[in-house]
């Protein structure tokens, strides 16, 4: 137990359906992360929030959309997903301070699956 | 740009025996560096990490690191492999006073009986 929940474990969706992903950190951080986690590549950074404001996309398609109403919060809207998009999905916070390793703590992970 | 090369995607070693897992890195600037495991169905798990303190890290379930800069490397090594040790290991980099981190592509560990 790392202090990051993430709902739903397990996701099914059709290319023309939408849903989100929730995260929720229980830490007290003020920085949240999304990464992309694929067979056989290394993990993908694709959004960082701190203090609720974007601080970087990755380059990541329009069609998953962040979305963090509060430090606790963040969520992952996906509609009009590709196949290819099949994957882990881990959210991760950490505690920004000057100086300090940025320790990211991890959530279990949504897998889903486009079908 | 920042870069981790963990040498090996598959490491076998039997239970009781010396664990070595390699990472090198790529970094302009002191780096900080970390390990991560990975269990099945899980999150990434922080094991140790290095931040220019003293240059042999210990972490959890009896894992340590050296950091070597001559050698830009932070092998993670265990002198005596568990069942319970069987899982996925990211090497992890971040510059001093940067948030992002750049992984390894991971190194899966089995353990035999």
């Amino acid at each position: 137990e790392t202090g990051v929940t993430q709902t739903p474990r397990h996701l099914v969706m059709g290319m023309t359906n939408k849903k989100s992903l929730k995260c929720e950190q229980h830490l007290g951080h003020n920085a949240m992360y999304w990464y992309k986690q694929s067979a056989k590549k290394p993990l993908e950074l694709m959004f960082v929030y701190n203090f609720k404001e974007q601080t970087e996309n990755n380059s990541v398609p329009s069609r998953f959309s962040p979305e963090c109403p509060n430090s606790s919060h963040l969520f992952l809207h996906l509609h009009t997903l590709q196949p290819e998009d099949s994957a882990l999905y881990l959210c991760a916070s950490s505690q920004e301070a000057l100086g300090l390793a940025y320790e990211q703590f991890f959530g279990p992970g949504t897998r889903l699956t486009v079908l | 740009a920042q870069s981790v090369t963990q040498l090996g995607s598959h490491v076998s070693v039997s239970e009781g025996a010396l664990v070595l897992l390699r990472c090198n890195y790529s970094s302009s600037v002191p780096p900080y560096l970390f390990w991560y495991v990975q269990y099945p169905n899980q999150g990434l798990q922080l094991l140790l990490k290095y931040t220019s303190a003293a240059t042999l890290v210990k972490g959890i379930n009896g894992f340590e690191a050296e950091f070597k800069k001559s050698e830009t490397s932070f092998h993670l090594t265990k002198p005596s492999a568990h069942m319970s040790d069987a899982a996925e290991y990211f090497c992890a980099v971040s510059e001093r006073g940067a948030q992002k981190l750049v992984f390894g592509q991971g190194t899966r560990l089995t353990i035999n009986p």
